[in-house]
């Protein structure tokens, strides 16, 4: 049981290329998230998903595009990149019960943008 | 705005002594309260939940008490060990939404 699955690991871009972070998950999910972490500033909310066929804005959405491909998968894309941009990047899959609603994470992506 | 704000940044504790993380939340509608981990290295893990309906929630040397008049909710961590040093965040689920808002964390270092 894999849980949420992220590609690539590690990526060094230049500025101005772009890229897309990879994310899929098999526990049936309807909900999944993409977050960046920086020192000091926590996890930030980018994009989610709240089901199959929906996407919306978190707390800092600008220079990202989302895809929610099928239920499993949701990709980010950085179009342009630019160097404030070099975080990690974490996705991440949750579904709402009753009980909890546990958000499960990824590895995470170290993104360095020069 | 929805936020959730976290205190303090950075947490020293000599190992056997408690310690306690704080988080304030902006939503008076949110109704889920989790806290997780975080090793070096890896992606954050769920360790203690709590409901809106319950006060307080204890699991082992872990516990979690929420006050919704204030809006904040607490981690407490008892008899600390240095296995429990780590980075800890509080998070919220906004009423309404699927939006799941992460405070700025807690580096917990538990000193030998």
């Amino acid at each position: 049981n894999a849980g949420v699955t992220q590609t690539p690991k590690f990526q060094v871009l230049k500025t101005g290329q772009s890229m897309t972070l990879q994310c899929a998950q098999d526990m049936n999910h309807n909900s999944m998230y993409w977050y960046r972490q920086d020192p000091g500033m926590g996890l930030r909310l980018i994009y989610y998903s709240a089901s199959e066929g929906t996407t919306d804005k978190g707390e800092v959405p600008n220079g990202y595009n989302v895809s929610r491909l099928n239920k499993r998968e949701f990709s980010l894309r950085l179009e342009s990149a630019a160097p404030s941009q070099t975080s990690v990047y974490f996705c991440a899959s949750s579904e709402r019960r009753a009980g909890n609603t546990e958000a499960f994470f990824g590895q995470g992506t170290r993104l360095t943008v020069v | 705005g929805e936020n959730v704000e976290q205190h303090p940044s950075t947490l020293s504790v000599q190992e056997g002594d408690s310690a306690v993380i704080k988080c304030t939340y902006s939503d008076s509608a949110s109704n889920y309260f989790p806290w997780y981990k975080q090793e070096l290295g890896k992606g954050p893990q769920l360790i203690i939940d709590i409901r809106s309906n319950v006060g307080e929630k204890k699991d082992q040397r872990i516990a979690v008490t929420l006050n919704k008049t204030a809006k904040h909710f607490s981690l407490h961590i008892t008899e600390t060990q240095p296995e429990d040093s780590a980075v800890y965040f509080c998070a919220t689920l906004f009423s309404g939404t699927y939006k799941y808002i992460f405070g700025t964390g807690t580096r917990l270092k538990v000193l030998a």
